[in-house]
């Protein structure tokens, strides 16, 4: 079965510092391999996918993230944090047999000004 | 970009009452939906799949007969919370994708999420 990891349940940086948001994965297959933020009561908001190609895909809000297939990682970057960056972050895997998607346990992330 | 819009956004009712949650798809066509539960500070717990015309899968664990879903039209599926009990409140969120075949690459596109207070 498909799963990915979010090791670290909080991320705290200081605003200007570049951050780093960690998934490791676990698929069968190529795997297709998402990121989305969520704010406090609302839904999720799509950032960034990775498919195939480049390892370095780059998203929304100036997010980019580091495909690596032999450390099967797929983290979430961003070269200076901003204050209003400090949401809930997921890491999310597609599951081709089933049609689902799977998510990671979050990340919180605190960007202090 | 693919829109999901979700209603209402924040219920509050008495226990025994049921409640019904709406999402639909704006600007594309969706043969599959997506249910999610959220519990505080934790993460998305699928409930069920909605296919449009079908009957809805159930993840394990998932009563059917409590958590009622309907996809009558490509673009609309709801979720009606039957006789809830405050265990039943949460933050219900669904999800749709433009495209939904096996090998798709799309992302999955998310209304606001539903908030769900039995008291």
């Amino acid at each position: 079965a498909q799963s990915v990891a979010q090791p670290e349940d909080q991320v705290n940086v200081a605003e200007g510092n570049p951050l780093t948001v960690k998934c490791t994965y676990s698929v069968s297959g190529n795997p297709y391999l998402f990121w989305y933020v969520q704010y406090p009561n609302r839904g999720l908001q799509f950032l960034l996918k990775y498919i195939t190609g480049d390892n370095l895909v780059k998203g929304s809000y100036g997010f980019e993230a580091e495909f690596n297939k032999s450390q099967t990682s797929f983290h979430l970057k961003k070269p200076s944090a901003l204050v209003s960056d400090s949401a809930l972050y997921f890491c999310a895997v597609r599951d081709f047999g089933f049609n689902k998607f799977y998510f990671g346990s979050g990340t919180k992330l605190n960007v202090k000004p | 970009g693919a829109v999901v819009s979700q209603h209402p956004s924040w219920v509050i009712c008495k226990s025994g009452t049921s409640v019904k949650i709406e999402c639909r798809s704006l600007d594309f066509q969706a043969t599959t939906m997506f249910w999610y539960r959220q519990f505080p500070k934790q993460s998305l717990m699928l409930m069920a799949t909605s296919n449009e015309g079908s009957k809805a899968t159930y993840e394990q664990g998932v009563e059917k007969d409590k958590f009622l879903i309907n996809h009558a039209s490509l673009t609309l599926s709801t979720l009606t919370v039957t006789s809830a009990h405050p265990e039943d409140s949460s933050f219900y969120i669904c999800s749709a994708s433009p495209q939904n075949g096996h090998y798709s690459n799309q992302p999955q596109h998310f209304g606001d999420g539903t908030r769900l207070s039995i008291l």
